[in-house]
């Protein structure tokens, strides 16, 4: 079975400031490890992947994450935060044992201040 | 890629009555997901197609639930005499299934509202 624990229902930055959100997973298999962000009355949109490659990813909109194993962790990062940044972020885990389908977390709003 | 479309968008309906939900997936992806999302919660695993099969259901959907998807294009999720639990969000998503798992394609949602 897998899961995702999302720590912080909601986080507040300020405009410029470092952005992180976090994720822990668990998964009896090696897991592929996703983060998208949801805007109000959409779907979600993938910021980034990780599929066992390079532990270090980069995604969309200046957003990048590392892979963890000892920790099972895949915290989400932005060195610096913009307006356009507020959404909610959800982070999710799948493998392939399971047809791709994924677990999510149970998301994380993020508010930024001016 | 013209991406994953969803109709309707809103759906607003009285207890006890039918719905049917249309999900367009990306015309290349053999698999289509639905899930429900509900307010503060991250999405749920509904049920999962390849091509036209339905390959796992989950304990969620109960069986006033179905889902089909005919000739492994679009697909259709009805719920049958809908009760005030199912208002939420009903996302579908689409992916490549081949090789090393890929991520999936979300469409906008239908948000059903229940009265």
């Amino acid at each position: 079975a897998q899961s995702v624990t999302q720590l912080g229902s909601h986080v507040s930055v300020s405009e410029g400031a470092l952005v992180l959100l976090r994720c822990n997973y668990s998964s009896s298999v090696p897991p592929y490890l996703f983060w998208y962000v949801q805007y109000p009355n959409q779907g979600l949109q993938l910021l980034l992947k990780y599929t066992s490659a390079a532990t270090l990813v980069k995604g969309i909109n200046g957003f990048e994450a590392e892979f963890k194993k000892s920790e099972t962790s895949f915290h989400l990062t932005k060195p610096s935060a913009h307006m356009s940044d507020a959404a909610e972020y959800f982070c999710a885990v799948s493998d392939n044992t399971n047809a791709g389908k994924s677990t999510f977390g149970d998301g994380t709003t993020l508010t930024v201040k001016p | 890629d013209t991406g994953v479309s969803q109709d309707p968008r809103h759906k607003i309906t009285k207890r006890g009555q039918n719905v049917t939900f249309r999900c367009d997936p990306i015309s290349e992806h053999n698999r289509l997901y639905w899930y429900r999302q509900t307010l503060g919660q991250g999405p749920e695993f509904l049920t999962y197609f390849q091509n036209e099969a339905q390959l796992e259901k989950s304990r969620l959907l109960s069986d006033r639930f179905s889902a089909e998807r005919p000739k492994g294009s679009f697909s259709t999720l009805e719920i049958q005499r809908t009760e005030q639990g199912d208002s939420a969000m009903y996302l579908c998503a689409s992916s490549l299934g081949q090789g090393a798992v890929q991520p999936q394609h979300f469409g906008d949602g239908t948000r059903l509202s229940i009265l």
